[in-house]
């Protein structure tokens, strides 16, 4: 079975500094990819995905994540965060081949903005 | 904007009561999933519909857990007798997709977080 690993639980920085959340998966075939951002007392939102083609894919609020098939990893990468940022961000996969099928999601990391 | 709707919010209840969870997915979304989230953890899938039928409940605790999607929209998740390892969130979300190799994006509520006393 599928699985995923969220190597930090916890990652504080500093307004305005780079971050990365990092993700692996246990998959050795084909894989959908994802991340998912919560925002307290809220349900998850999606920040970004890897169906297939380029291996770096982007979201609208300046998160990058780059799918690493070698590593089995998807991390999640942003060059400067803001306050706002602030959430529990969940990196998830599902299968390809299997239309519907449900999502299997890290433990996630909580990301915490300090000014 | 559609949005996946859940009810109630909170619901504080003691053990051996029973308890249930409304979902309301968006609107021409076929496949609906209920997932628990542990305080600290990640969601775990509990049950998933496609229409009114059930496709996943190999994690469903049958013993205390139910679910329904009767008329292929919305759904109930219950609980009887609700035990003190219950207490979680429980989120819903929905998705149109149905395609093999074109998987639709999973929609989710705001969940119903669950405290049992």
């Amino acid at each position: 079975a599928q699985s995923v690993t969220q190597l930090d639980s916890q990652v504080p920085v500093f307004e305005e500094a780079p971050v990365e959340l990092r993700c692996n998966y246990s998959s050795s075939v084909s894989v959908y990819l994802f991340w998912y951002v919560q925002y307290p007392n809220q349900g998850l939102q999606l920040l970004l995905k890897y169906l297939s083609g380029s291996t770096l894919v982007e979201s609208i609020n300046g998160f990058e994540a780059e799918f690493n098939k070698s590593q089995t990893s998807f991390h999640l990468r942003k060059p400067s965060v803001h306050i706002s940022d602030t959430a529990e961000y969940f990196c998830a996969v599902s299968d390809p081949y299997q239309a519907g099928t449900a999502l299997i999601f890290g433990k996630g990391t909580t990301l915490s903005v300090s000014s | 904007e559609a949005e996946v709707a859940q009810s109630p919010r909170y619901k504080i209840t003691e053990k051996s009561q029973a308890v249930a969870f409304w979902c309301d997915p968006i609107s021409g979304h076929a496949t609906l999933y209920w997932y628990r989230q542990i305080l600290g953890q990640g969601p775990e899938l509990l049950v998933q519909f496609q229409d009114e039928s059930v496709v996943d409940d190999s994690q469903l605790p049958k013993d205390r857990f139910s679910a329904e999607r009767l008329k292929g929209v919305d759904s109930t998740l219950k609980i009887q007798p609700a035990e003190l390892g219950d207490s979680a969130m429980y989120l819903c979300a929905s998705s149109s997709g149905l395609v093999v190799g074109k998987p639709g994006e999973l929609f989710f509520g705001e969940g119903s977080r669950l405290t049992v006393l």
